[in-house]
Order: C-alpha cells, then structure tokens, then sequence
C-alpha cells in the first residue's frame, strides 16, 4: 500500500539553526499538509499546498516557515530559525479525495 | 469556532467492554467527521469517518453515532481489545473532506484484560 515517508525520523538541532524536514507524499495525490503535535497534545495544522502554491496557513506558520516542492515529488518543511518552542512532531499528509494518509512523523528536538 | 472539543482526556475500558468518545463542534461549515487512530511513535491513521446526510456509521467493531443538530459525534468501540489501546482523535474538515483538518484533543484509550 502506498504511504507516505517523512524524513528523517529526528532531528536535533541547536536553537537558532536552519532545518528542513522532507516529506514524500503519495504519487497521486494533488493536496498536501504539514501538521505539528506538541509531545502529549493535539495534532495542529500548519500549511496546506496545492498546485505548487500555498492554499492556506495557520497563524503559527510565521516567517520562519516555509515550504517548497522542489522536484514535483519531495515536499519540504523548512524553518529558518528554531526556537525551543519550534520542539515538536512534524507530520506530513497528502490527501486523495478527503482521505487524508500521514507520515510516520519527524521528531524535532531543539536544544 | 473552528475549535473541535473532545472527551474524555483519558479512558480505562475492560476487555470486551464498550468504548465511547465524544466530539462537539461549532463550525456549521464542517462537513466531513473522521476519526484517526494513533499509536506511540507513528502517525494519525484514519479509522473511519462520517458525514453529515447519515446518523450513524459502522464499519466491523468501529461506530460513528453523528447528531447534526447538537452539533455532536461520538466513537463507539464494540468488543474493546488490548491492541485498540492508542490515542484516539476526532477532526472536523469542510469541502467534503479536501480542506485541512481541525483535530480535536485527543482520547488516550487503554484497554485492560
């Protein structure tokens, strides 16, 4: 069955730094998101992307976030300078008609 | 109004026993009601999911109960088992599903023999 992969599975940075998580999300599908999870809370949407552009963004996504879909398949995360709070779990999805499949996540650390 | 309100925090259910976690939203415009399941250390998957032109959805042990009027949704869980302990959440999406997710707090279901 097809899935969709996240990597890498942690990262740790130091706060300050770039990071840039990757996603690659099922070959059909046309809409993809990034969410995060805050260890021990709700899953919080931050970007959705369709048609190589943004189509929405929550408030937390700020200036430091971005994201990209550089070769037609990766689907990236980047946030240019973390803070402490950026510590979290990154997930992916991409979505087929309302059905929306998640990565396993990537585990941001910032220290 | 685009919160989803869900409980209860936590639930302890016997083996064989019924499991149920209520949902409440506010957003009239939510048109599409799913459930994700989610273990410790993976992703949300989807178990099942509802809209509003029916009241009720079953698929094997896994009910969706919906009241659009009180603007509620509930899981049920029949037969509980040792592996449905997880995190379960509610979300609530408009445009039948193709907008983003708003997710609810989450339900930490354990399951004791």
């Amino acid at each position: 069955e097809p899935e969709v992969t996240q990597t890498p599975s942690h990262q740790v940075t130091q706060m300050g730094q770039e990071v840039i998580l990757r996603c690659v999300p099922i070959s059909n599908h046309l809409y993809f998101y990034w969410y995060r999870q805050i260890l021990g809370q709700k899953v919080e949407f931050l970007v959705s992307f369709y048609n190589n552009e943004i189509s929405e963004k929550s408030e937390i996504f700020d200036d430091q976030f971005s994201v990209e879909r550089p070769d037609g398949s990766n689907f990236t995360l980047k946030i240019r300078s973390t803070k402490l709070e950026d510590s979290a779990m990154y997930f992916c999805a991409s979505l087929r008609i309302a059905e929306a499949f998640f990565g396993q996540g990537t585990r941001l650390t910032v220290v | 109004q685009q919160q989803v309100k869900q409980s209860p925090q936590s639930l302890i259910v016997q083996k064989g026993g019924i499991s149920i976690i209520n949902c409440a939203y506010e957003n009239t415009a939510f048109d599409y009601f799913p459930w994700y399941q989610q273990f410790p250390g993976k992703g949300p998957a989807l178990l099942i999911a509802i809209r509003p032109d029916v009241s009720e959805k079953k698929e094997g042990r896994f009910t969706i109960s919906f009241n659009k009027s009180a603007k509620q949704f509930s899981l049920h869980i029949m037969d509980s088992q040792p592996g449905d302990s997880a995190t379960y959440f509610c979300a609530a999406s408009s445009d039948f599903g193709n907008e983003k997710l708003t997710f609810g707090t989450g339900t930490r279901l354990t399951i004791i023999p």
